[in-house]
């Protein structure tokens, strides 16, 4: 297994900051890094793929980069729709592991 | 329009085995690329990955529960089907089936799970 280590755990915000999360891989894993936004009693939702790379769809305030095993997702501006809890997710290796989640709340 | 929709029991007794059944449509697992994968998440706890099945019948599967995991398709009924032996009470969890491609966006190729079922809950009590 791909250890995966997401922070922080949780994160409160307001609407209109700025808040980054990150995902630290156990191994190297180029840049074959997702990120999903998941809501309660939903789906998880797929954010980023590739590292940086922004799913069709999405905003243009969600912004991910990195590579090699340090990854990070920023949101800027926060909107009242983005509260929800995000996770990273590594596709390099077969077993596709995801990271803790990052459960981000209204200050 | 790809849909995916887990089905199975919502109640299982200790030691028996959880069959689900993930029923889609709007793609194929026979074409290349394509996969379908099993993600579980117990109440208030994360994502955790289960299995998948390749459409060249490929089959990978979490170290931690190899041995209690079996996923199946059925190209022809569109189905892909998880069974877990031996359930506990940890094993309570809501059940994701998701498909799996290789996506090209013309500067490389990504394996992306892009598309969700919403959800099966089961539960795990005597």
């Amino acid at each position: 297994d791909i250890q995966m280590a997401q922070s922080p755990s949780s994160l409160s915000a307001s609407v209109g900051d700025r808040v980054t999360i990150t995902c630290r891989t156990g191994q190297s894993i180029g840049n074959y890094l997702n990120w999903y936004q998941q809501k309660p009693g939903k789906a998880p939702k797929l954010l980023i793929y590739g590292t940086s790379k922004l799913q069709s769809g999405v905003p243009s305030r969600f912004r991910a980069s990195g590579s090699g095993t340090d990854f990070s997702l920023t949101i800027s501006s926060l909107q009242p729709e983005d509260f929800a809890t995000y996770y990273c997710q590594q596709t390099y290796s077969t077993l596709y592991s995801f990271g803790q989640g990052t459960k981000l709340e209204i200050k | 329009q790809i849909t995916l929709k887990e089905s199975g029991p919502t109640l299982v007794r200790p030691t028996e085995t959880l069959t689900l059944t993930c029923t889609f449509s709007g793609f194929s697992l026979n074409t290349y690329g394509v996969g379908v994968g099993w993600i579980r998440q117990p109440p208030g706890q994360a994502l955790e990955w289960l299995a998948i099945i390749y459409w060249d019948s490929n089959k990978r599967y979490s170290p931690s529960l190899e041995s209690r995991l079996t996923i199946t398709k059925d190209t022809s009924k569109n189905q892909v089907v998880l069974t877990v032996t031996n359930v506990d009470p940890v094993d309570t969890a809501t059940y994701f089936c998701a498909h799996r491609t290789n996506f090209y966006d013309g500067s490389g190729h990504y394996p992306i799970i892009d598309y969700w079922g919403q959800g099966a809950l089961v539960t795990v009590s005597s």
